[in-house]
């Protein structure tokens, strides 16, 4: 019963440095999701990929890159951290992009960046 | 454009008693669904309740129901018999049903719930 897992759950980063953040489903979803959480701002979209070999941007894609690896992965990419991308980080996932299905969530990724 | 408002930042309610949080939206969609989350202060967000654009009657599971006015554009989360577990943190989100759309949700930026002894 994983569902979806994010690794890290934690992470520092200094100014500058890059990391990658992975998420893994097992519920052979086709639509993948990336958010940030920010204090009074809900969940804003980074990227998604509505199935395997896709990707498009979302409404803050920008010092992000995604890849869909495959079905089940589909990670984030910080080439140059920045203060700003201070926040939590959520990968989603849903059957399909329409429909009745929610998006299940990871339990998050909390990234610092001093 | 889609956008969720939630214009309650928080909320207190006497334990037992019910509870409304409110959600209004916009979207020039024909189709669309929308949804509840629970994020309580371990973090996790927690799938509620659903509520189609084209459903005949307000969704319910369990204490949890919709105030759904489609012509006021409002999908207020109605939760009964508060619990001291309900202290959290509720989103409203959005997902449009029309052609292009490719299932990414707006969300609201939440109302926090506190449930009192």
């Amino acid at each position: 019963n994983a569902g979806v897992t994010q690794t890290p759950k934690f992470q520092v980063l200094k100014t500058g440095q890059s990391m990658t953040l992975q998420c893994a489903q097992d519920m052979n979803h086709n639509s993948m999701y990336w958010y940030r959480q920010d204090p009074g701002m809900g969940l804003r979209l980074i990227y998604y990929s509505a199935s395997e070999g896709t990707t498009d941007k979302g409404e803050v894609p920008n010092g992000y890159n995604v890849s869909r690896l495959n079905k089940r992965e589909f990670s984030l990419r910080l080439e140059s951290a920045a203060p700003s991308q201070t926040s939590v980080y959520f990968c989603a996932s849903s059957e399909y992009g329409t429909g009745r299905q929610p998006q299940h969530f990871g339990d998050g990724t909390r990234l610092s960046i001093l | 454009a889609q956008k969720i408002t939630q214009t309650q930042p928080g909320m207190f309610v006497q334990e037992k008693e019910a509870v409304t949080l409110d959600c209004t939206y916009d979207t020039s969609d024909p189709s669309y669904g929308l949804f509840w989350y629970k994020q309580p202060s371990s973090g996790e967000m927690i799938f509620l309740i659903y509520q189609g654009s084209y459903d005949q009657q307000n969704a319910t599971e369990g204490r949890y129901s919709l105030n759904f006015q489609k012509a006021r554009k409002s999908a207020n989360l109605v939760i009964s018999a508060s619990q001291l577990g309900d202290s959290a943190m509720y989103f409203c989100a959005m997902r449009g049903h029309g052609s292009g759309n490719t299932g990414k949700l707006i969300f609201g930026q939440g109302t926090t719930l506190q449930v009192k002894p």
